[in-house]
């Protein structure tokens, strides 16, 4: 099993729609979860980040929490064209603060207009 | 804003070759992460620095791949010798270490390198 899995998609989702993008892991103890945003040919960057149970939201992104089922999932309201990327969680282990972060393999959304 | 610098930005060299990638985190951020990224998998760390120590070097090949951080700022990744399977982006990322801010990477721009 992996530490980090995510469905690899391509998740296509019409603009101004919800997109749904999920994640599991496995280290029962870890306390903080990321989603970063990559678009082709560049580098990822932070959008979210999460380390209670239930909803964060920020803008037209919301994160959500469930460590007794160990998923964490991204929100993406109001689609746009821009929001067409991949998206990775990440995770790292839960026995000290600057660790070992693991990423998924990330999930190509595709919006389409 | 501050930024993670990386170059070169591409990089196209012959197996057998040498290659290196340097890295200058953001000021002040203590850890400072490899990864390498093939096309459509997730970045795969291979190796982590806290100040000028290495705290994992796992999943680094050693026999071929090594990592510097001599003075704990800026860090110089080298491959020797190439080979195919090494082309990939490599990212650079760094973090403060410690806080909230422990796990919150902020990336360069990546190297890209193709090994002919």
């Amino acid at each position: 099993q992996k530490e980090v899995e995510q469905n690899s998609g391509p998740l296509s989702v019409p603009e101004g729609a919800i997109a749904s993008l999920n994640c599991t892991y496995s280290d029962r103890v870890s306390q903080s979860f990321f989603w970063y945003r990559q678009y082709s040919g560049k580098s990822p960057e932070l959008i979210m980040s999460i380390y209670s149970n239930g909803d964060k939201e920020d803008g037209r992104f919301t994160a959500q929490l469930n460590k007794a089922s160990q998923y964490v999932s991204l929100l993406i309201r109001d689609s746009q064209p821009s929001d067409s990327a991949t998206y990775l969680c990440a995770v790292p282990p839960g026995y000290s603060s600057a660790s070992k972060i693991i990423f998924g393999s990330g999930t190509r959304l595709s919006i389409r207009p | 804003e501050a930024e993670v610098a990386q170059s070169p930005r591409y990089k196209i060299t012959e197996k057998s070759q040498a290659v290196a990638f340097w890295c200058d985190p953001i000021s002040g951020h203590a850890t400072l992460y490899w990864y390498r990224q093939i096309l459509g998998q997730g970045p795969e760390l291979l190796v982590q620095f806290q100040d000028e120590s290495v705290v994992d070097d796992s999943q680094l090949p050693k026999d071929r791949f090594s990592a510097e951080r001599l003075k704990g700022v800026d860090s110089t990744l080298k491959i020797q010798p190439a080979e195919l399977g090494d082309s990939a982006m490599y990212l650079c990322a760094s973090s403060s270490g410690t806080g909230t801010g422990a796990n919150v990477l902020t990336f360069g721009a990546g190297s890209r390198l193709t090994v002919l």
